[in-house]
């Protein structure tokens, strides 16, 4: 089975300063994904950034990274230039690759920017 | 293009009764899968559908059924409501479930109150 886990419920961090959250994952697949979604207060769920496990270079997408340790099933999401449009709930999540469509999703981490 | 739409946004309901909640996808998706959202147990799979099917499902009682009509919308039902399945129900779309780690895009959620 898939577990997906976020070990910090809250974080908070100065605008325009750098955050990293972290997310470490279990899974016996070779084949699967990884997603940082963002749910800001009372808005939709949207992709932040995507990392297929197979490619050993990291996802970027302008502010956001991530730094992938296959071995160590790592996937941490780090900010950059943090923004006050960046307060929200942060979910990692996984998905097997495949046939399957269901994302494995972490209980998420609430990110304050504070201006 | 339009989004995921789901409809109604706000539903409140008592102990006992049944619930249909109802999901768009985004045109020319056919994959849809729905969650459920609650502060303590987070974001949990329900179920998914792909050009009619179910595909996979989650763990969820029986009480929580769904179906995906030839337009790909899809519905959910929870019949003999409890307390607990006072939640956000999330649908999202995908054009192809699992294949290549399609992005799932995520609608507005259905927030359901039982009394």
């Amino acid at each position: 089975a898939q577990t997906v886990t976020q070990s910090q419920p809250e974080m908070s961090v100065q605008e325009a300063e750098t955050v990293t959250l972290s997310c470490t994952y279990d899974t016996s697949e070779s084949n699967y994904y990884l997603f940082w979604y963002k749910q800001p207060p009372s808005r939709q769920m949207i992709l932040v950034i995507r990392q297929e496990a197979y490619k050993q270079q990291n996802a970027t997408e302008n502010r956001f990274s991530v730094n992938f340790q296959k071995a160590a099933k790592s996937f941490s999401l780090k900010i950059s230039d943090s923004q006050l449009g960046d307060t929200a709930m942060y979910f990692c999540a996984s998905l097997i690759g495949g046939s399957q469509g269901n994302l494995i999703f972490g209980k998420g981490t609430k990110l304050s920017v504070k201006p | 293009k339009a989004g995921v739409t789901q409809t109604p946004r706000y539903l409140i309901k008592t102990r006992g009764q049944q619930v249909t909640l109802s999901c768009s996808p985004i045109s020319g998706h056919r994959s849809v899968s729905w969650y459920q959202q609650t502060p303590g147990q987070g974001l949990q799979f329900l179920f998914e559908y792909f050009s009619e099917t179910q595909r996979n499902k989650g763990n969820f009682p029986g009480r929580f059924s769904g179906r995906q009509f030839s337009n790909s919308r899809s519905e959910m039902n929870v019949s003999t409501l409890e307390l607990g399945d006072s939640a956000l129900y999330l649908c999202a779309s995908s054009s192809i479930p699992g294949q290549g780690g399609n992005e799932q895009f995520f609608g507005p959620g259905t927030r359901l109150t039982v009394l």
